[in-house]
């Protein structure tokens, strides 16, 4: 079955600008979540969206911010970029809301963005 | 307070050795889940197994041995034979299921397997 798509892979933006990125999870799954990939910080978590309603957080300012889509479709939204937003956007897909019980997320490729 | 630490920022090892990737977790719950992810060149983290908090039975997968100890808050991961396939990212994770839905992962180590 197809995987964890993310859109777009890569891209580069200024200071200031806003970012929209996309992911599609596994069919049939309907939790998705979202993760900031820095060599810095590591894996942090952002945020995460079961049946389009935002179930945790992150500790994350309030220009991330993200969305689900009845398709579970995810979109996650950053304002106002700053330099240090640079890094790799990694969604993940599972079945159930409860990760600890479906024990497994499914990964995209992530979403590579540069803020320059 | 959930933590999961990885000392091993990057290993590198001649092919067809022995690696141990170690994890150390701080959790407040007596219910929790720990898990180890392989994050390739690609980029996307690839699930490698799944511990919950009350099975400390070793577990065993073709190379790949884990070690989970509660009496050290430890869930190590072995690679036996390696090869230069398994040169990538491991990511350790902890869960607490029942207090919060998220997984929090460790910085990860490097592995460099040389041929």
């Amino acid at each position: 079955k197809a995987g964890v798509t993310q859109t777009p892979r890569y891209l580069i933006k200024t200071r200031g600008q806003q970012v929209t990125l996309s992911c599609s999870p596994i069919s049939g799954h309907r939790s998705v979540s979202w993760y900031q990939q820095t060599p810095g910080q590591g894996l942090q978590f952002l945020f995460e969206y079961f049946s389009e309603t935002q179930r945790n957080k992150g500790n994350f300012p309030g220009r991330f911010s993200g969305r689900q889509f009845s398709n579970s479709r995810s979109e996650m939204n950053v304002s106002t970029l700053e330099l240090g937003d640079s890094a790799l956007y990694l969604c993940a897909s599972s079945l159930g809301a409860l990760v600890g019980n479906t024990g497994e997320l499914f990964f995209g490729e992530g979403s590579r963005l540069t803020v320059l | 307070a959930q933590k999961v630490t990885q000392a091993q920022t990057e290993i590198s090892v001649v092919e067809k050795e022995d690696v141990t990737l170690d994890c150390v977790y701080e959790t407040r719950d007596t219910t929790y889940y720990l898990f180890w992810y392989k994050q390739p060149p690609s980029g996307e983290l690839v699930f490698l197994i799944r511990r919950n908090s009350f099975d400390e039975q070793n577990e065993i997968s073709g190379r790949y041995s884990w070690n989970f100890q509660k009496s050290t808050s430890s869930f190590n991961f072995t690679i036996t034979a390696s090869q230069v396939v398994d040169s990538a990212v491991y990511f350790c994770a902890l869960s607490e299921a029942y207090r919060d839905d998220k997984i929090i992962f460790g910085k990860g180590t490097r592995l460099h397997i040389l041929p």
